[in-house]
Parts: C-alpha cells; structure tokens; sequence
C-alpha cells in the first residue's frame, strides 16, 4: 500500500506570492491533516479535512486555506507570503472515525525568500 | 484543552544503554497518545500507540511506552539504544473522538555516542 506522498518536496517562493501544497492521502484514508514545523514553533495543527469538509481549524491566519476532493486528495494554499512562512509542512492521512493513527507524508520544505 | 511536555530537548546515551525519552500530558478527556520519531529532511513514523488498551504498549525498533494515569506520563523506553535510534523524538496527545487533530511536545533529539 503506498504512503502518503506530498508534493513538491521543495519549494522555494518570493514574498508576496502564493503557493500550493498537494497531499494524497494514503488510499481509502478520508481524513487528511495539516501540519506546520519550524525550529522556533515546533509542529503545530493547520487544519483537518474530512470527507471534503473541514472539521478542525487551528489558530493561523486566514492566508492559510485549504481543500480537499472527491477523491481525498488535498491542496493547502498560503497566499502573500511571509517570510515566516519558512516551514515544513506536513500532511497526515487517517482513516478517519475510529481509527486512531495518522500517517505522515515526507512533507514539503517552503522557503519564502 | 489538551498539551504535552517533554522534559529534555536533547538526551545524549551511549551505544547499549537504556533510553529513556520522558512525556507528560494533560487533557481534560481521556486521551490517546502517540510517539512519533523523526530523521532529518523526513516526515514523522508513528512508533506507538496508546488507545485505552493495554497500559504498556510495544512499538516498532524494541521501543516501548507506558502509560500511567496518576503521573499523566508517557514515557519511551528502549532497553539498548542503538546508532540508528539517532532521531527527533515526539510525544503527542490527541482526543479519543473521531477528530484527528495532535498537539505535539516540542520533541527530544536522541543522540547516540560509540
């Protein structure tokens, strides 16, 4: 069964633009999450989407968005970006419901500059 | 609201001896907790589970954790620690819903000397 796999890997951005985060979940996984890691902040929760519709939201602001399709797959999007948006960000897949784990994705390492 | 703490943000072992990365969480409503590993440049492996079972749990690597509920602690533990066990460790809590939101510890970096 594959992993959950992110993409791109890497990303460097200018500030001020936007940028798009893709996640694919692992297959018949419907619960997707959002994590931010920097050195100074540590891993803190974005948000949680469930069967296309966001159930969870954590405490950033409303540049950081996100979707999630028919299929599971989800998208992030950071609009006018700050170079405090530096960050890896991470995707986890879950079942959903019951299940209690999350799986990570290898993330995506952003670099505003 | 729920949080964790973990005591030490680098704990240094030699080869062959015991690790012991400590965890103490806090939530209101029974929890579920998680120890994740990390590598550099990598996502995080799930290395166990706490869900209401069984109080020790066994996990990947020879790690293992229990939980104690009068000293709301988590504590991982690998009788002999080896080279590869070099990583970030992070102890996470999580309510026992079906909401998948983990509030992480700020993470313990593991260092493995010869």
């Amino acid at each position: 069964k594959a992993g959950v796999t992110q993409t791109p890997r890497y990303l460097i951005k200018t500030r001020g633009q936007q940028v798009t985060l893709s996640c694919s979940p692992i297959s018949g996984h419907r619960s997707v999450s959002w994590y931010q890691q920097t050195p100074g902040q540590g891993l803190q929760f974005l948000f949680e989407y469930f069967s296309e519709t966001q159930r969870n939201k954590g405490n950033f602001p409303g540049r950081f968005s996100g979707r999630q399709f028919s299929n599971s797959r989800s998208e992030m999007n950071v609009s006018t970006l700050e170079l405090g948006d530096s960050a890896l960000y991470l995707c986890a897949s879950s079942g959903g419901g019951s299940s209690t784990e999350a799986f990570f994705g290898q993330g995506t390492r952003l670099t505003v500059v | 609201a729920q949080s964790v703490t973990q005591l030490g943000s680098h704990v240094s072992v030699s080869e062959g001896a015991l690790v012991l990365l400590r965890c103490n969480y806090s939530s209101s409503v029974p929890p579920y907790l998680f120890w994740y590993v990390q590598y550099p440049n990598q996502g995080l492996q799930l290395l166990l589970k706490y869900t209401s079972a069984a109080t020790l749990v066994k996990g990947i690597n020879g790690f293992e954790a229990e939980f104690k509920k009068s000293e709301t602690s988590f504590h991982l533990t690998k009788p002999s620690a080896h080279m590869s066990d070099a990583a970030e460790y992070f102890c996470a809590v999580r309510r026992n819903t079906g909401f998948q939101k983990l509030v992480f510890g700020t993470g313990t970096r593991l260092l493995v000397s010869p």
